[in-house]
């Protein structure tokens, strides 16, 4: 079976630009959620989705949004880039459901680099 | 301060060593907890989930201390191939969204 697949795997911008980041989780699984690891750091929480709906957002700006779509893929956008959002970004997909053992899978992530 | 802390290492140890790191959390309603491995470049894996009661899959112990807030890991006979960073994560069960701390870095010698 296929894992999660994230696209796309290396990415090079300047700053204004704006990014697209997408995300296939694992057959089966209905949330995904969405991580940013910047080089030396453990990874940061940034938005999980489930069904569609946002079920959780972290700690970053309004440039930072996400959608899922009826497929459960997902997609990560960043507005307006920084050189700070240079990093990898992580998608993790789970199967959603309620409790404190739904274990998260990652995928390879996109590295993005702001020049 | 940091809601998961960990030493960052590196760990240099010979193969065979027994090492163990340690994670501290601060939220005290910390619902879960995990351990997970991260080589160069690649993506974190699961490497096991910490139970309350502690928990071991083969060479790996993993430990749970509620009351001092803080999990272990060892890792018995160690393989060049345990080389890696180990992420301490906690799930606040805030709709299962995790919080890693930076991770230890392991280096095993032959």
């Amino acid at each position: 079976d296929a894992g999660v697949t994230q696209s796309p795997t290396h990415l090079i911008k300047t700053r204004g630009q704006h990014v697209t980041l997408r995300c296939s989780p694992i057959s089966g699984h209905k949330s995904v959620s969405w991580y940013q690891q910047v080089l030396g750091q453990g990874p940061q929480f940034i938005f999980q989705y489930y069904e569609k709906e946002e079920r959780g957002r972290g700690n970053f700006p309004d440039r930072f949004s996400a959608r899922q779509f009826p497929n459960y893929s997902s997609e990560l956008n960043v507005n307006a880039l920084l050189l700070g959002d240079s990093a990898l970004y992580l998608c993790a997909s789970s199967l959603g459901v309620s409790g404190r053992w739904d274990t998260q899978y990652f995928g390879p992530g996109t590295r993005l680099t702001v020049l | 301060r940091k809601e998961v802390e960990q030493d960052p290492g590196p760990f240099n140890v010979p193969e065979g060593a027994t090492v163990a790191f340690n994670c501290t959390y601060s939220n005290s309603a910390s619902q879960s907890f995990f351990w997970y491995r991260q080589d160069c470049r690649k993506e974190p894996k699961l490497l096991m989930s910490v139970y309350s009661s502690g928990n071991e899959d083969g060479r790996f112990t993993a430990q749970l201390n509620r009351a001092s807030q803080y999990i272990s890991l060892l890792i018995r006979d160690s393989k060049l191939s345990d080389s890696a960073t180990y992420l301490c994560v906690v799930n606040n069960n805030a709709g299962n969204m995790l919080t890693f701390g930076g991770g230890t870095r392991l280096m095993v010698k032959p």
